[in-house]
């Protein structure tokens, strides 16, 4: 059974940068899976971030790419967010979550989240 | 990019059908994705590949897609079943991937 838990502040000032970190359990981080991050605004949907594999590729939201970094620790089986020049539109759920491929039809999809960290931005 | 439109909310009576939709534009060639999330929880998957179920989720849950409107049906609605619904895709032509914005299902 894969277990993704999200770890790092909850509470952020202005201008500074989020960083969180999403340890992984039950899969290989080195397994042909990609690794997202999708947050969730209080009382709004899901957003995606952008997501990472083993290998260093990343792909971002294009409205979030000037401002995220993304990167991967083998050794510790864990995976990070970086979020710069953070305001209070960025307070948020923050989910890590395991990213699915399909062999046969194009296509991805989410197939393991972890519980979500609240982060806050606020001075 | 690619937009997915839903329902803000649909209500349904206990033991009948739930019916909550995603619109795109041809959706229909698309694969698409269903996520079920209670307050306070973190997103579960229920449907994928349009129609296929991960392991635990009741057969009561099904998908259909075709045209410009892709359909998660809930049979035989419990009050259990009261949360908030999310369609998913990637879209080819970004490379990203989508989230409709979601449907409360109230069940009354």
């Amino acid at each position: 059974q894969v277990h993704l838990q999200e770890s790092g502040p909850g509470l952020v000032k202005p201008s500074g940068t989020l960083s969180l970190t999403c340890a992984v359990s039950g899969d290989s981080i080195s397994s042909d899976n990609w690794w997202s991050w999708v947050r969730q605004s209080p009382g709004k949907g899901l957003e995606c971030i952008g997501e990472i594999h083993h290998s260093g590729t990343t792909k971002f939201t294009p409205s979030l790419e000037s401002r995220v970094t993304m990167s991967v620790d083998k050794s510790k089986k864990q995976f990070s967010l970086s979020l710069s020049s953070v305001t209070a539109a960025d307070t948020a759920v923050y989910y890590c979550a395991r990213i699915r491929m399909s062999s046969t039809v194009p296509t991805y999809y989410f197939d393991n989240w972890g519980q979500g960290i609240l982060v806050t931005v606020s001075s | 990019s690619y937009v997915l439109t839903q329902p803000p909310s649909v209500s349904v009576a206990p033991g009948k059908t739930a019916r909550i939709t995603c619109g795109g534009n041809n959706i229909g060639s698309k694969s698409v994705h269903w996520y079920q999330q209670k307050p306070g929880q973190a997103p579960l998957l229920v449907i994928y590949y349009e129609s296929d179920r991960p392991s635990g989720i009741p057969e009561r849950f099904s998908g259909s897609n075709s045209g410009n409107t892709a359909t998660l049906t809930i049979s035989r609605v419990e009050a259990g079943d009261e949360a908030d619904y999310y369609c998913q895709v990637w879209d080819i032509t970004s490379d990203q991937m989508v989230f409709g914005g979601g449907t409360k299902l109230t069940v009354l």
